[in-house]
């Protein structure tokens, strides 16, 4: 599987403040830029999604940034929360190519009051 | 809508037993499921592709042998571990694709996961 890196490895941020997570990956077929929340001991859960038509996408708190030459792109979580605390994936796919997603190294957010 | 859930949630087994684990779409068709595994603190690796009537497709190093995948109906897809041992111990994780025409063809709904401990 091609490599999915992600920074930083570990965040904190204190409550109110906006957390950044970036991801870089290899595979330039990638057409499907999604990032996922795992919360310990459960699945992931799609937080929001991106296709590489569009630079930008604003889901409530959460946005996603799309750099396609610079094959990245990252989630910004607006006004963090405690509860937004949890370890995050991006997991970037080729539709066409049996819709198989390679997850990224992952991020462990904390968020503080 | 979109729930997958997986059964059992923890197993604790015996070296060289066999382990079988459920996963079921509730409220929707999966033509396709798929099958990760996740060590404690690590990224979720994608072991295999399972689709319905047809036999799955494993990732390069992925014992299919050791690994027992069935997709019987549009509902539910089995993973077997077979001869289990230590080192088989992980969080197994599988997902579906809705596959009613008009969804979002790229999402995959994942289950809870499945914590298997071998002794």
């Amino acid at each position: 599987q091609q490599q999915v890196k992600q920074s930083p490895q570990s965040l904190i941020v204190q409550k109110g403040g906006i957390s950044i997570i970036n991801c870089a990956y290899e595979n330039t077929a990638f057409d499907y830029f999604p990032w996922y929340q795992q919360f310990p001991g459960k699945g992931p859960a799609l937080l929001i999604a991106i296709r590489p038509d569009v630079s930008e996408k604003k889901e409530g708190r959460f946005t996603i940034s799309f750099n396609k030459s610079a094959k990245q792109f990252s989630l910004h979580i607006m006004d963090s929360q405690p509860g937004d605390s949890a370890t995050y994936f991006c997991a970037p796919g080729v539709t066409g190519g049996g819709n198989k997603l390679t997850f990224g190294t992952g991020t462990q957010l904390k968020v503080e009051l | 809508g979109a729930v997958v859930s997986q059964h059992p949630s923890w197993v604790i087994c015996k070296s060289g037993t066999s382990v079988k684990i459920e996963c079921r779409s509730l409220d929707f068709q999966a033509t396709t499921m798929f099958w990760y595994r996740q060590f404690p603190k690590q990224s979720l690796m994608l072991m295999a592709t399972s689709n319905e009537g047809s036999k799955a497709t494993y990732e390069q190093g992925v014992e299919k042998d050791k690994f027992l995948i069935n997709h019987a109906s549009l509902t539910l897809s089995t993973l077997t571990v077979t001869s289990a041992h230590p080192e088989d111990s992980s969080f197994y994780i599988c997902s579906a694709r809705d596959a009613a025409s008009g969804s979002s063809q790229e999402t995959q709904y994942f289950g809870p996961g499945t914590r298997l401990l071998v002794l």
